[in-house]
C-alpha cells in the first residue's frame, strides 16, 4: 500500500540556523499538508497545499516557514531561522480530494514524522 | 473556532475486553467529517475510523465502532476484543466539510491506550 514518506526522521539543528524537512506524498494525490505536534501537545494545522501555492495556513505559520515542490514528488518545509521553540514533530499529509468528491478521498494519510530538534 | 477535546490522557484495558475511548468537539457547523487516528510508537498515523456527520448510521470497522451523538458533540472510539496491538496512542479529529476550511484536521490532545496481555 503506498505511504506517505518524509525524511530526515530526526534532525538537530542549531538555534538561527535554516532546516529543509521533506516529505513525499502518495504519487496521485493532489493536496499536501504540515502538521506539528510539540512534545505533550496537540498535533497542529500549519498549511496546506494544492496546485503549487499555499491553500491555507495556521497563525503558526509566519514568515519564517515556507513549503514547495520543487519537483513533481517531494514536498518540502524550510524553516528560515529556527526557533528553540520550533523543537516539534512535524509530519506531513497528503489527500487525494479535499472533500469535492467524495470522504474516501479526503482522507489524509500522514508520513512517520521527523522529529526537530533545536538547540 | 473548532475544538476537539479527549478527556482521557491514558487508558488501559485487557486483552479481549472492550474499552471506549472519549471525544468531544466543539463547532457551530452542520456539515463535517470525524475521524480516529492510530498512531503506535514510533509509526505513522493511521486512520482507524470515519465518519461523516450527516449520516446518523454510526461508523463501524471489524472491532472498531464509534458512538456519533451529533446533537451532545460526542465521538468515542470503542475497541473491542482488545489485542496487544491496539496498544498506541488514538486522536481524535475534526474536518469541516466543504464550504468550509480547506481541509485542515483539528486535532485532540490523544489517548495513550495500553493493552495488558
Amino acid at each position: 500500500e503506498p505511504e506517505v514518506t518524509q525524511t530526515p526522521s530526526h534532525q538537530v539543528t542549531q538555534m538561527g540556523q535554516e532546516v529543509i524537512l521533506r516529505c513525499v506524498p502518495i504519487s496521485n494525490h493532489l493536496y499536501f499538508y504540515w502538521y506539528r505536534q510539540i512534545l505533550g501537545q496537540k498535533v497542529e494545522f500549519l498549511v496546506s497545499f494544492y496546485n503549487n501555492e499555499i491553500s491555507e495556513k495556521s497563525e503558526i505559520f509566519d514568515d519564517q516557514f515556507s513549503v514547495e515542490r520543487p519537483d513533481g514528488s517531494n514536498f518540502t518545509l524550510k524553516i528560515r531561522s529556527t526557533k528553540l521553540e520550533d523543537s516539534a514533530m512535524y509530519f506531513c499529509a497528503s489527500t487525494r480530494t479535499s472533500g469535492l468528491v467524495d470522504v474516501v478521498g479526503e482522507t489524509q494519510y500522514f508520513g512517520p514524522g521527523t522529529r526537530l530538534l533545536v538547540l | 473556532a473548532q475544538t476537539v477535546t479527549q478527556s482521557q490522557p491514558e487508558m488501559s484495558v485487557q486483552e479481549a475486553e472492550t474499552v471506549t475511548l472519549s471525544c468531544t468537539y466543539d463547532t457551530s457547523e452542520s456539515d463535517y467529517y470525524l475521524f480516529w487516528y492510530k498512531q503506535p510508537p514510533s509509526r505513522q498515523m493511521i486512520l482507524v475510523i470515519r465518519q461523516e456527520a450527516y449520516k446518523q448510521q454510526n461508523a463501524t470497522e471489524n472491532r472498531f465502532s464509534v458512538n456519533f451523538q451529533k446533537a451532545a458533540k460526542s465521538f468515542s472510539l470503542k475497541i473491542s476484543d482488545s489485542q496487544l496491538g491496539d496498544a498506541a496512542m488514538y486522536f481524535c479529529a475534526y474536518r469541516a466539510g466543504y464550504g468550509g476550511s480547506q481541509g485542515n484536521l483539528i486535532f485532540g490532545k490523544g489517548t495513550k491506550l495500553s493493552v495488558k496481555p
